[in-house]
């Protein structure tokens, strides 16, 4: 009964190369959220999914930041050109319905390094 | 817009004191609120959360948060601390207003050292 996993947990990029960071939600779960950690901040909203769909991207930087939930595997979030002001930890969680009121699930996280 | 505060950044107990952590909200209607505890380079667990009903939730690990509507809060509350409680805090609220909804407002945070 696995819950949310990311990978990989870490990654370390050079300045202009890209990250993709992987969710697989909670079994049952459709609905899937990112989130940044900075460090010494609480977690901001990024980006929410559904299969297929964005639901509400009103969090994600408007440039090189990409998201996508596709019918089959995991939902992916690509920074293009990574910058140092990327490195953070990039959590996901997962929702067995809208609203939250089901609850959610966070994955370990993804801890990204631009060197 | 929707926030939440933790008014404390870092809060240091004696082990076995008693520990409360202040969460607030702000939302004029029913929130629906989270505490999520982070242990150093791991994900978040969840404690509790309150959506309805009795006001005082029971959560894992000997935790409770009373949900406060005149005081718009929801703090934690533990009777006696453990060294393994040391750890990040998080209280959070579900987005409720406006745009696309259900996703959590989180505050910045208390961190939590117990002293032996």
């Amino acid at each position: 009964n696995a819950g949310v996993m990311q990978n990989p947990r870490h990654l370390v990029r050079r300045r202009g190369q890209e990250a993709r960071l992987r969710c697989s939600p909670m079994k049952g779960h459709s609905h899937v959220y990112w989130y940044r950690q900075l460090p010494e901040e609480g977690l901001k909203f990024m980006v929410y999914l559904q299969k297929e769909n964005i639901i509400d991207e009103s969090g994600m930087p408007k440039e090189r930041f990409s998201a996508e939930f596709p019918k089959e595997g995991p939902s992916i979030l690509r920074i293009q050109q990574v910058v140092r002001g990327d490195s953070a930890a990039y959590f996901c969680a997962s929702s067995g319905g809208a609203q939250g009121l089901f609850g959610f699930s966070f994955g370990s996280g993804s801890r990204l390094t631009v060197v | 817009a929707q926030s939440v505060t933790q008014p404390d950044i870092h809060i240091t107990v004696s082990e076995g004191a008693s520990l409360e952590l202040r969460c607030n909200y702000s939302y004029g209607a029913t929130p629906y609120l989270f505490w999520y505890v982070q242990s150093p380079g791991q994900g978040l667990q969840l404690l509790l959360k309150y959506f309805s009903g009795d006001t005082l939730v029971q959560g894992i690990k000997g935790f409770e948060a009373e949900f406060k509507r005149s005081q718009s809060s929801f703090n934690l509350r533990k009777p006696s601390v453990h060294w393994s409680d040391a750890a990040e805090y998080f209280c959070a609220v579900v987005r409720q207003d406006g745009g696309s909804q259900g996703n959590l407002i989180f505050g910045k945070g208390t961190k939590l050292s117990v002293k032996p």
